[in-house]
């Protein structure tokens, strides 16, 4: 069965402070790790990391695979409150199409 | 291009009653999922489908929980009898192929009491 262990499970940072959350996984056959972002109501697609693809960034967010360790980081620099919100990773397993097997999640809350 | 539509956005109802949550996923996405989210357990795929058919009903608890996807615009999740265990959010959520992400709809905020 796939698995995947999200680290911290929570986290409060001030504004401006860079922030890492970490992501392990065990998976079969691994074909790809994604990061959503969920506010209040649907979670919301950030990244996509592959075998072809381990570095991903966009704007102040980045995220690198490491597929020797199973894991998986998000980076966020110059936190905003904005960025509060639970971010949860997800690993997609060759054999299962596209079924994702999510970890709990990390809950970021950026005070002023 | 409008996104995946759920309904009811909340749900309050007795235990023992029908429950039935619905979905309309993005036009031109072939493949359909349904997951549960709660505070133990995180976000759990129930079933998916793929042109209609379901594929994968490994997570739907158990019986008393089916899912169904008349055609490509309109799927159903139902719970009868519904149990107080069942309160969560059920979020659906479509995408194109397998190797893209799906998008959610913003979910069904279920209340069993």
């Amino acid at each position: 069965e796939d698995k995947v262990v999200q680290s911290p499970l929570s986290l409060v940072v001030h504004e401006g402070d860079t922030v890492t959350l970490n992501c392990s996984y065990e998976v079969t056959n691994f074909r790809s790790l994604l990061w959503y972002k969920q506010e209040k109501k649907a979670p919301t697609f950030l990244f996509m990391l592959t075998s072809s693809g381990i570095e991903k960034k966009s704007g102040r967010l980045s995220s690198i695979l490491d597929k020797k360790e199973l894991s998986s980081i998000l980076n966020i620099t110059a936190t905003q409150t904005g960025d509060s919100a639970i971010y949860l990773c997800a690993v997609v397993n060759t054999g299962t199409a596209s079924k994702l097997t999510f970890g709990t999640g990390t809950r970021l809350q950026v005070t002023l | 291009d409008a996104g995946v539509i759920q309904s009811p956005r909340h749900e309050v109802t007795e235990m023992g009653q029908e429950v039935t949550l619905r979905c309309k996923p993005i036009s031109g996405h072939d493949y359909l999922f349904w997951y549960r989210q709660t505070m133990m357990r995180g976000l759990e795929l129930l079933i998916y489908f793929n042109n209609n058919v379901p594929i994968d009903d490994s997570g739907m608890p158990e019986d008393r929980f089916s899912a169904k996807m008349p055609n490509a615009s309109f799927s159903t999740l139902k719970i009868q009898p519904s149990e107080p265990r069942d309160s969560a959010v059920y979020f659906c959520a479509s995408t194109r192929t397998g190797n893209q992400p799906q998008h959610f709809g913003d979910g069904t905020r279920l209340s069993i009491l």
